[in-house]
């Protein structure tokens, strides 16, 4: 089983429809961070989590939301899904100084 | 928060080293250099990072120059599987200590050809 597990892997939805996309992590790290990439793009921040109780924005945070429900899982919304926000999102995990684990990432379709 | 300056694309020939540039001349005293890369849109991986000193794992090497104001990662052998995206990326602090997140730009795409 992956350390860094995001559902759903693939989804596609409509314009204004409410989205999550959940990562949970067995490898008991404390802060979690979810980036979206597009084609051609590197990898943006939207949100970042050092732990429980602070959450904070990244470059891109507009149009999310995020939850982080447990040290384990840190989910993130979009209220009102629009077009651009098309895109493939990884939710990531580390522990004090260490390197990023990356989940296996989130393809997002916005009709 | 010190910018980065990849090659948008490098060839390598397989069996040689792939020696990838990055350039961080607004680099802070207390910045690491960190590397990563993303082998077709699978989420990054990470591979090495250092602060002055050259630094050597089973994956890579990491060479800084003394000034510090760029690296140069080296694949001694490359393979076709180390075709991928390669990310150099500074430290951004955030509160101190630990507390830091880590911004990717586009990278170098690193193909490896037979």
């Amino acid at each position: 089983d992956a350390d860094v597990t995001q559902t759903p892997r693939n989804r596609i939805t409509k314009t204004g429809k409410r989205i999550m996309l959940e990562c949970s992590q067995t490898k008991g790290h404390d802060r979690m961070y979810w980036y979206r990439q597009d084609p051609g793009l590197g990898l943006r921040l939207i949100y970042y989590s050092f732990d429980v109780k602070d959450i904070n924005k990244g470059e891109i945070s507009d149009g999310y939301s995020v939850s982080r429900q447990a040290q384990a899982k840190f989910s993130l919304s979009l209220e009102s899904a629009i077009p651009n926000q098309t895109a493939l999102y990884f939710c990531a995990t580390r522990q004090g100084p260490g390197e990023l684990f990356f989940g296996e990432g989130s393809r997002l379709t916005v009709l | 928060d010190a910018k980065t300056t990849q090659p948008p694309s490098m060839d390598c020939a397989e069996g040689r080293a792939a020696n990838l540039p990055c350039n961080h001349s607004t680099i802070s005293g207390n910045e690491y250099v960190y590397w990563y890369r993303q082998i077709h849109s699978q989420g990054p991986q990470y591979i090495i990072h250092g602060l002055k000193n050259n630094e050597t794992n089973e994956m890579a090497s990491l060479i800084i120059t003394e000034d510090r104001k760029s690296s140069t990662l080296i694949l001694p052998h490359a393979t076709l599987r180390d075709t991928a995206v390669y990310y150099c990326i500074v430290r951004v602090g955030h509160s101190g200590g630990s507390n830091y997140k880590l911004t990717f730009g586009k990278g170098t795409l690193l193909t490896v050809n037979p």
